[in-house]
């Protein structure tokens, strides 16, 4: 089956660090570009960073970078993303999303993991 | 930055009727549009991409046109199950990605 499942959502608190996992399944992972786009409570949809079907290039937000690091192990199938230095706006469900074709559209979602940045 | 713009916040219609919703882009974006669909508790869904052409799947009662500044997703006759929000999206050249800030489709 075709799917994508992401963990490691949680509580933590504001100057903290949370490591978030996509697992892949069904499709050739290493041929897809990757991202994480995230959605704060009741708010619209934002995108938080790429990584190339390599995972030699990454791309990040500007509302992120410098604290998120985006890596892929294509023996594994699996993403991570590393959240440091946490804020209470970056509250939200992340999702891991693929890349239709080599476009930069997202064709498979995952459920999301939720992420809560409070004291 | 490329800012995208949909309109309107809400649209209110009964099911057989027919939805169109907009999506401006700030400047010219070619036809490097997608449209999704997001239902409550879900994640979101690919409906159309390069503006006009449907994703896997999605029923040809969803359409999507235009190019440039002025895109447009149509369902000619809506189900029930079509009641959600959908959001547009672009691709910047930086690259980043954009989405519009979404209009809500509800049962009038």
């Amino acid at each position: 089956e075709v799917q994508l499942l992401e963990s490691g959502g949680g509580l933590v608190q504001p100057g903290g660090s949370l490591r978030l996992s996509c697992a892949a399944s069904g499709f050739t992972f290493d041929n897809y570009a990757m991202s994480w786009v995230r959605q704060a409570p009741g708010k619209g949809l934002e995108w938080v960073s790429t990584i190339s079907g390599s995972g030699a290039t990454t791309y990040y937000a500007d509302s992120v970078r410098g604290r998120f690091t985006f890596s892929r192990d294509n023996s594994k199938n699996t993403l991570s993303l590393q959240m440091n230095t946490l804020r209470a706006e970056d509250t939200a469900v992340y999702y891991c999303a693929k890349h239709y074709r080599h476009n930069w559209y997202f064709d498979l979602w995952g459920r999301g993991t939720l992420v809560t940045v409070s004291s | 930055e490329i800012v995208l713009t949909q309109s309107p916040a809400t649209l209110s219609l009964s099911p057989g009727e027919r939805a169109t919703l907009s999506c401006r882009a700030s400047q010219s974006v070619s036809s490097y549009v997608a449209w999704y669909q997001q239902k409550p508790g879900q994640a979101p869904r690919l409906l159309i991409y390069d503006a006009s052409n449907r994703a896997t799947g999605i029923p040809a009662r969803f359409s999507g046109s235009g190019s440039g500044t002025e895109f447009t997703l149509t369902i000619s006759s809506l189900e029930p199950e079509d009641f959600a929000v959908y959001y547009c999206q672009y691709r910047s050249t930086r690259p980043s990605v954009t989405f519009g800030q979404g209009t809500r489709l509800e049962i009038k």
